[in-house]
């Protein structure tokens, strides 16, 4: 069965660059989400897309944006990067048909910035 | 703060032995779900259980949740090496619009498993 897919797996970035993180749900998955983990961290909620639009937004910074395209998938964009941003950052995506409201979340993006 | 705290923190049991984590919230929820995260790894859900509900089981997994108290157990029985993680509950509130309802994680429970 098709899981939610992320790319890149690793990303190494230095201080001031831009990044770009791709996602892409489950097929027929109505909602995306977006979280960041750092080392010995809980995941902490970014932000979500329901049908393409943005449903809620949690602790994101204003450098970090991210949008969901007609196809559904998502992409996080983040600038001006700084040591603080190295974390996990997940995906994960949901349906509000899914009977256990599940989540299914992406194996992640690991983010380095030296 | 986090909508979800884990206790403990990091638990170490024997193999063959129980391991129970417990997790506490603040907010009312739709429901309660416990995830599964391998060292630097994907999150993988594991059991979720709604508002009304107060106990549920999934092979070695029980969960109980007590919305009274807000708070959720996770009991893992005849545990193994292999069940070595942290183990993270996380409560699904209704997002701004309606139509994404988030997680909200706790700390995490690490649990080690020892043969």
């Amino acid at each position: 069965a098709a899981g939610v897919i992320q790319s890149p797996r690793h990303l190494i970035k230095e201080k001031r660059e831009t990044a770009t993180l791709k996602c892409y749900p489950i097929p027929r998955h109505d909602t995306v989400y977006w979280y960041q983990q750092g080392p010995g961290q809980d995941p902490q909620f970014l932000i979500s897309f329901y049908e393409k639009m943005q449903s809620d937004k949690g602790s994101i910074p204003d450098r970090f944006s991210a949008q969901q395209f007609s196809d559904y998938h998502s992409e996080l964009n983040m600038s001006s990067l700084e040591l603080g941003d190295s974390a996990l950052y997940f995906c994960a995506s949901s349906s509000r048909d899914s009977p256990n409201y599940g989540y299914t979340f992406g194996s992640g993006t690991r983010l380095t910035v030296v | 703060s986090q909508q979800g705290e884990e206790d403990p923190q990091a638990l170490s049991i024997q193999e063959g032995e129980n391991a129970t984590m417990n997790c506490s919230y603040k907010t009312s929820i739709n429901n309660l779900q416990w995830y599964r995260q391998n060292s630097g790894r994907g999150l993988v859900h594991l059991i979720l259980i709604r508002s009304n509900e107060r106990e549920k089981h999934s092979g070695r997994l029980r969960v109980t949740l007590d919305t009274s108290k807000k708070s959720s157990s996770l009991l893992i029985t005849a545990s193994r090496a292999a069940d070595t993680a942290s183990y993270f509950c996380a409560t699904v509130t209704k997002g701004l619009t309606g139509g994404g309802n988030k997680l909200t994680f706790g700390t995490g429970t690490q649990l080690k498993v020892e043969l």
